[in-house]
């Protein structure tokens, strides 16, 4: 497609499951990101995937995060035994390589009660 | 170390008044800058960004930023804001290594 997709737009889970969040960068995009953003909240860096280099998962806040990215394709975030605050807007980005911003998908919403 | 910061959480301006959004950046050398807006409810979009060359950059929507390079910063500016410029704006660079560092975010609200 045309831009960054992400499924599902929402998601609430009951506090202890598991949850999986999709991204589709753009076609040809070698650098993939997720951030969270917390309501009210500035972005939170969390992994970063750059063509086929070992990620860069400095922000991922606990073991219970983590991402998988194949190839230069989909990645999915997956959160086990969700917590209340993870309870965020989680976007994902990807870009070509050198000079160029981001681009942004419309986020997943993940609600934890 | 390496970071944003955007001195104004929330600002409120008239409608059709100018406007300046400021950044600063923290890094031994001259990064890629960036702004972007998220809209209400809506994803990030981006505004315009530098590289090297003319300080001032031009973006959509009828903003410009400046960078100077003394101050460390890339102001982010609009003549004549309207309604629908009421958002959360982000400063951000991305320095050699590739991960973009994002500010905090200033949310502007426009006063009709």
């Amino acid at each position: 497609g045309a831009g960054v997709s992400q499924s599902p737009s929402n998601k609430v889970t009951e506090k202890g499951k598991d949850v999986e969040l999709r991204c589709d960068p753009i076609s040809g995009h070698t650098a993939l990101y997720w951030y969270r953003q917390r309501l009210g909240q500035g972005l939170e860096f969390l992994i970063y995937f750059q063509g086929n280099s070992a990620p860069d998962k400095s922000g991922l806040p606990s073991d219970r995060f983590s991402a998988e990215r194949t190839g230069e394709s989909v990645s999915t975030l997956t959160i086990q035994r969700t917590q209340q605050e993870d309870s965020a807007v989680y976007l994902c980005a990807s870009s070509s390589e050198g000079k160029d911003g981001y681009t942004f998908g419309s986020g997943t919403r993940l609600t934890v009660v | 170390a390496q970071s944003v910061t955007q001195p104004d959480i929330h600002i409120t301006v008239s409608e059709g008044a100018s406007l300046e959004l400021r950044c600063n950046y923290s890094y031994g050398a001259t990064p890629y800058l960036f702004w972007y807006v998220q809209s209400p409810g809506q994803g990030l979009q981006l505004l315009l960004k530098y590289f090297s060359g003319d300080t001032l950059v031009q973006g959509i929507k009828g903003f410009e930023a400046e960078f100077k390079r003394s101050q460390s910063s890339f102001n982010l500016r609009k003549p004549s804001v309207h309604w629908s410029d009421a958002a959360e704006y982000f400063c951000a660079m991305k320095t050699s290594y590739d991960k973009v560092i994002f500010g905090p975010g200033t949310s502007l609200s426009v006063i009709p």
